[in-house]
C-alpha cells in the first residue's frame, strides 16, 4: 500500500523554467493538499481539492496551479520558477475530519 | 478565522523525562479537531495524536497524551519517558468543520539529551 507518492523527490530548476510536482494516492481520499515548507518553518498551504475537478487557494498560491482531473492525481505547476520558491513541497491526502493528513515524502527544489 | 500559536521554538529535556510542548488556537467553530505531527530529520510528517473539540476525554497514544483545555483553547502534547528518537520538530494543526484547510503552527524543535 504505497498511501501518497510524489515524484521526483529533489530537482534543481533554472529561473524562469518550469515543472510539474507529482502526487499519486492510492487511498481514495477525496482532500488533497499541496504545502510548502521553507527551512525552519511550518507549512504553508498553497492549494487544495475537496473531489475530482474542484481544486482552491490557499495561502501562498501566487506562482503555483494545481488541477484535479481524478481522484487519484494532484499535480502541482511551477509556469515560471523564481528562487523564493526553493522549498520542500509536501503533498497529503485525508479522509474524514477526524482523520489525519497522510503526506507525501516531499519533494526538494532548488531554484538557481 | 484559525490561527495555532507554539510560542517555545525549542526545548531540551533529559532522557527519560516527560516533556509538555504548548499549542494554543484561536477558532469561532465549535467543532474542530486538533492535530500533532512530529517531523525528524528526515522530513517525513508523522501523525502522532488527536483531540476532537467535543471529545470528553483527553486523547492518548501510547507515550504522548494531549492536555486539552477547551476554556484555555490549549492543547498540549506531552510526551512521557522521552527517548532519544524524539528528537524532531512538532507540529500542531486545526482543522474546523467549517473549512477544509488545516492550519499548522510553527512548530518546536525538541532535543532530548543522553
Amino acid at each position: 500500500n504505497a498511501g501518497v507518492t510524489q515524484t521526483p523527490k529533489f530537482r534543481i530548476l533554472k529561473i524562469g523554467q518550469s515543472m510539474t510536482l507529482q502526487c499519486a494516492q492510492d487511498m481514495n481520499h477525496n482532500y488533497m493538499y499541496w504545502y510548502r515548507q521553507d527551512p525552519g518553518m511550518g507549512l504553508k498551504l498553497i492549494y487544495y481539492s475537496v473531489g475530482a475537478g474542484i481544486t482552491d487557494k490557499g495561502e501562498v498560491p501566487n506562482g503555483y496551479n494545481v488541477s484535479r482531473s481524478t481522484t487519484e492525481d494532484f499535480p502541482l505547476r511551477l509556469e515560471l520558477a523564481a528562487p523564493s520558491q526553493t522549498s520542500v513541497y509536501f503533498c497529503a491526502t485525508r479522509g474524514q475530519i477526524n482523520q489525519p493528513q497522510h503526506f507525501g515524502d516531499g519533494t526538494r527544489l532548488s531554484i538557481l | 478565522a484559525q490561527k495555532i500559536t507554539q510560542t517555545q521554538p525549542g526545548m531540551f529535556v533529559q532522557e527519560k523525562e516527560a516533556v509538555t510542548l504548548d499549542c494554543t488556537y484561536d477558532t469561532s467553530d465549535p467543532s474542530y479537531g486538533l492535530f500533532w505531527y512530529k517531523q525528524p530529520s528526515s522530513g517525513e510528517m508523522i501523525f502522532l495524536i488527536y483531540q476532537g473539540s467535543y471529545d470528553q476525554q483527553n486523547a492518548t497514544e501510547g507515550r504522548y497524551s494531549l492536555n486539552f483545555q477547551k476554556a484555555r483553547k490549549s492543547a498540549n502534547l506531552v510526551i512521557s519517558a522521552s527517548q532519544l528518537g524524539d528528537s524532531a520538530m512538532y507540529f500542531c494543526a486545526i482543522l474546523t468543520s467549517g473549512t477544509y484547510k488545516y492550519i499548522f503552527g510553527t512548530g518546536t524543535r525538541l532535543k532530548v539529551l543522553a
